[in-house]
């Protein structure tokens, strides 16, 4: 298996509502990242988990929750969004931060309305 | 921090030649990237290249890497309308980090 699968692929959610994105790899990854990329914008780094710790957090505001339930699920959970967190959401993994043989995810489509 | 440029546009004909540039400020990168995003769709991984070549080859594309200025190039030859996408080169610092894409338009 050489794919990261992220579900759901698209979502759609309220300002007040919960919810939770999944990822999962099981190529033996052991640095897993979110992306969140808007529309003809670069992807931009969010979390990175490292050993399933969280590494780094790009100054993330906190109604966006990352969990590392294990080595091969990475979770997003999500709870009172706004508009402007609308984006494409990606997952990706790699056999250890900062080396060869990243894997991404298709990504979760979310609008918050 | 890390900082990754590119030009934002580049528009060739079929069958033309097409250089992407790209420009980084990590020094110790062990890896540089090229992924296409076409529209509405993921990250697709074109080449990378090892921070201590000069140049790969792959098929239609060439990935040139100076490593003193920190430029990066990808050229892709006889460039079809099917190339037309947005590019991004990354940097493969701590994390991936890319820079702001250019957006390649092939006219027939």
């Amino acid at each position: 298996d050489t794919e990261v699968t992220q579900t759901p692929k698209h979502l759609v959610m309220g300002m007040t509502n919960k919810k939770s994105l999944k990822c999962e790899q099981h190529m033996g990854h052991r640095a897993m990242y979110w992306y969140k990329q808007k529309a003809k914008k670069p992807p931009e780094l969010m979390f990175v988990y490292s050993y399933e710790k969280l590494s780094i957090n790009e100054s993330v505001p906190s109604r966006f929750s990352p969990e590392c339930p294990n080595s091969s699920l990475l979770n997003l959970h999500l709870h009172a969004l706004q508009p402007e967190d609308s984006a494409l959401y990606l997952c990706a993994s790699s056999d250890s931060a900062g080396t060869l043989g990243y894997t991404f995810g298709s990504g979760t489509r979310l609008t918050v309305v | 921090g890390e900082d990754v440029e590119q030009s934002l546009f580049l528009s060739v004909r079929e069958g033309d030649s097409s250089v992407i540039n790209c420009t980084y400020t990590d020094s110790s990168s062990t890896y540089l990237y090229w992924y296409k995003q076409e529209p509405g769709a993921g990250l697709q991984l074109l080449t990378y290249i090892f921070s201590n070549m000069d140049m790969k080859q792959d098929q239609r594309l060439t990935v040139l890497l100076n490593k003193k200025d920190k430029h990066l190039s990808l050229r892709i030859a006889d460039t079809q309308t099917g190339d037309s996408a947005i590019y991004f080169c990354a940097d493969a610092g701590t994390a991936l980090i890319f820079g702001k894409g250019t957006t390649l338009s092939v006219s027939s």
